[in-house]
Formats: C-alpha cells, structure tokens, sequence
C-alpha cells in the first residue's frame, strides 16, 4: 500500500458545482499537508497548506485535514471551468528540519474538468 | 525575476546515451528538488539539495546524479538513459526546505527509445 493514496478520477463537473477532492493516508507522522495545482503541462503550483488538523478557508477552497482518520480534503465552490487542472496532495511527516524525513510524499493527483 | 528555469524543454535519447537536464532558480532559495513525473505514478523526489555542496537521495534516485556548486544550479544527470527513464522532469525549488512552497519549473519531457 502507498504511503498516499489518490482517486487519479477523472472527475467531471458543471461549472458552479461544489468539488470534493480527497486523500487518504497511512503514515500517522505526517503533519504538513499541502494541495498543489496543476494544469496541462506545466509545473505544479501551491494552492493550500495546512500544518496539523483543522481547516483552512482561501476563497472558494477550503482544505480539511482529520488526522484521526488520516484523511484530507479539498473543496472547491462555485467550480469555474478555470479550475479545470490535476489537483496533487503532497504530505510530510517532518517538515523543513527532519532531514530526508521531510520530503514531500505525493498523491498520484486528481484530474478535475469543469464543464461550462 | 525568472524563477525557475529548466533546459531542454524536450529531449529524445537513444539507450546507452548520457545527458544533462539543466535547472536554475534566481530566488536565492537553498532547497532545490528534482521529480519525476509518470502516467499513474504522480511525482517522485529523484535527488535534492539543502544548499551549496548539499545533495542527497531522494526516492527513485537510481540512474541519476546531481550536483549543486552554486546556490542557483542544479544540474540533473542522467548517466546510461534506459527507456524507463523516460518522463516529464520537474525541478522545484523553495526558500529553506520541503514544506516552503515548492516553485516549480515548467518540466522537462524526455523520451528514451
């Protein structure tokens, strides 16, 4: 079993719709939980982080990190074809500091389409 | 500001060849990272660096060299090309590790036949 696992999808969406992208992990040490965002062909970029539990709000997304089920998520609102990209989660169990043990482990990525 | 630069943007190699993907970055950032990146697989950390002199393995590393002589370097060096090398190459780079925000290059496709 991968350290993180991925729906690859593809999810297809009308435009307007709430998204829902989500992650599961095994490695109860990871504590830096991030969303990276990428679209065709072209490098990735950050689009959310979160350290430990909770959530976080930036505009239409919103991360959730639930640590007890070692689960993350993203959620887009009012989805616009724009956010048509590959939606990657990225975790580390240690941070800038742990040495190796603070690379980041990737998820395969979720492509998302948002139809207009 | 350029960011993060990569060299060649496309590349095809025949078995047996050696190469070198170049990557640069004018952020003064000190971790520098390269990735791989296959249908199916997401990324892969192939080598990264802490700074200047710094280099260490990353999870695929096999196949693969890397140096950091300056801060803003980061040469990729593959040494016999088999065709299971054949990827898109990202370079990424941050202010001080991992968990800063990775900036990414815009990746380079290679094929190896």
């Amino acid at each position: 079993q991968k350290e993180v696992e991925q729906d690859p999808g593809p999810l297809s969406v009308p435009e307007g719709a709430i998204v829902s992208l989500n992650c599961t992990y095994s490695n109860s040490a990871f504590q830096y939980f991030m969303w990276y965002r990428q679209y065709s062909r072209k490098g990735p970029g950050l689009l959310m982080y979160t350290y430990s539990s909770g959530n976080k709000e930036d505009g239409r997304f919103t991360a959730q990190v639930d640590k007890s089920s070692k689960y993350i998520s993203l959620f887009i609102r009012d989805s616009q074809p724009s956010d048509s990209a590959t939606y990657l989660c990225a975790m580390s169990p240690a941070g800038n500091y742990g040495g190796s043990q603070g690379n980041l482990i990737f998820g395969k990525g979720t492509k998302l389409s948002v139809k207009p | 500001n350029a960011g993060v630069t990569q060299t060649p943007k496309f590349q095809v190699l025949k078995t047996g060849q050696s190469m070198t993907l170049q990557c640069a970055q004018d952020m003064n950032h000190e971790y520098m990272s390269w990735y791989r990146q296959d249908p199916g697989m997401g990324l892969r950390l192939i080598h990264y660096s802490v700074g200047a002199g710094i280099t260490d393995q990353g999870e695929v590393p096999n196949g693969y060299n890397v140096s950091r002589s300056t801060t803003e370097d980061f040469p990729l060096r593959l040494l016999s090309a088999a065709p299971s090398q054949t990827s898109v190459y990202f370079c990424a780079s941050s202010y001080s590790g991992p968990t800063d925000e990775q900036y990414f290059g815009p990746g380079t496709r290679l094929t190896v036949t």
